[in-house]
């Protein structure tokens, strides 16, 4: 079975100041991992995925199968990167199925 | 051009009521999917189609009924609706794997 853990429910950092969102996933093939963000009252939006090993509005994500995991990383924390943050997984026997994590909101104070 | 759209945006209603939300995406996508996200925003699938073919269904009441009439459209019909239904639920299409693109959302509420 495939899982997703987002560990904290709740981060809060100040401006400036580095940000790290866990994210840790059980699978037993190869899978595709995402983060995903959603700002207050919005759609999700494609934030980042595994394979294309991009930064996005500062962020970046490695995939370390070893200890399966993909935290989000971002150094130099913004109060607009206030939001709800999903790691996703996809993959396996289920085809179309995605696995989401709880969320982690991420508020960044002035 | 959006790229996933939901109709209605915002849905009120009475308990005991049947209720439908639409939804279309226009990416050429060959899945689509609907997912509840509740009041702690916890995000869950509901179903999932590929092909106008259900795939998934996880453990949803069966008063929640999805219909494909062709793969760029995937409808929600919910019968006899209950106060627990209330949350946003999000429309979501992606190719068979990979990132998922996802609707505004309909905020249900139910009195």
């Amino acid at each position: 079975a495939q899982r997703v853990t987002q560990p904290e429910k709740l981060l809060s950092v100040f401006k400036g100041a580095p940000v790290e969102l866990k994210c840790n996933y059980s699978y037993s093939g190869s899978p595709e991992l995402f983060w995903y963000v959603q700002y207050s009252r919005q759609r999700l939006q494609l934030l980042l995925r595994h394979i294309s090993r991009e930064s996005i509005k500062g962020f970046t994500a490695d995939l370390n199968k070893g200890e399966t995991s993909f935290h989000l990383k971002k150094p130099f924390a913004q109060e607009e990167d206030s939001a709800m943050y999903y790691c996703a997984l996809s993959g396996g026997t289920n085809a179309g199925k995605s696995t989401f994590g709880d969320g982690t909101t991420l508020t960044v104070k002035p | 051009d959006t790229a996933v759209s939901q109709t209605p945006k915002y849905l009120v209603t009475q308990m005991g009521n049947d209720k439908s939300i639409k939804c279309e995406q226009n990416l050429g996508h060959d899945t689509m999917y609907w997912y509840k996200q509740d009041s702690k925003k916890f995000l869950k699938i509901m179903f999932s189609y590929n092909n106008k073919e259900l795939i998934i269904n996880e453990t949803v009441p069966n008063r929640f009924s999805p219909k494909s009439p062709d793969k760029a459209h995937l409808n929600l019909h919910i019968n006899s609706l209950e106060l627990g239904d209330s949350a946003v639920y999000f429309c979501a299409s992606s190719q068979v794997t990979g990132a998922q693109y996802f609707g505004p959302g309909t905020r249900l509420l139910v009195l």
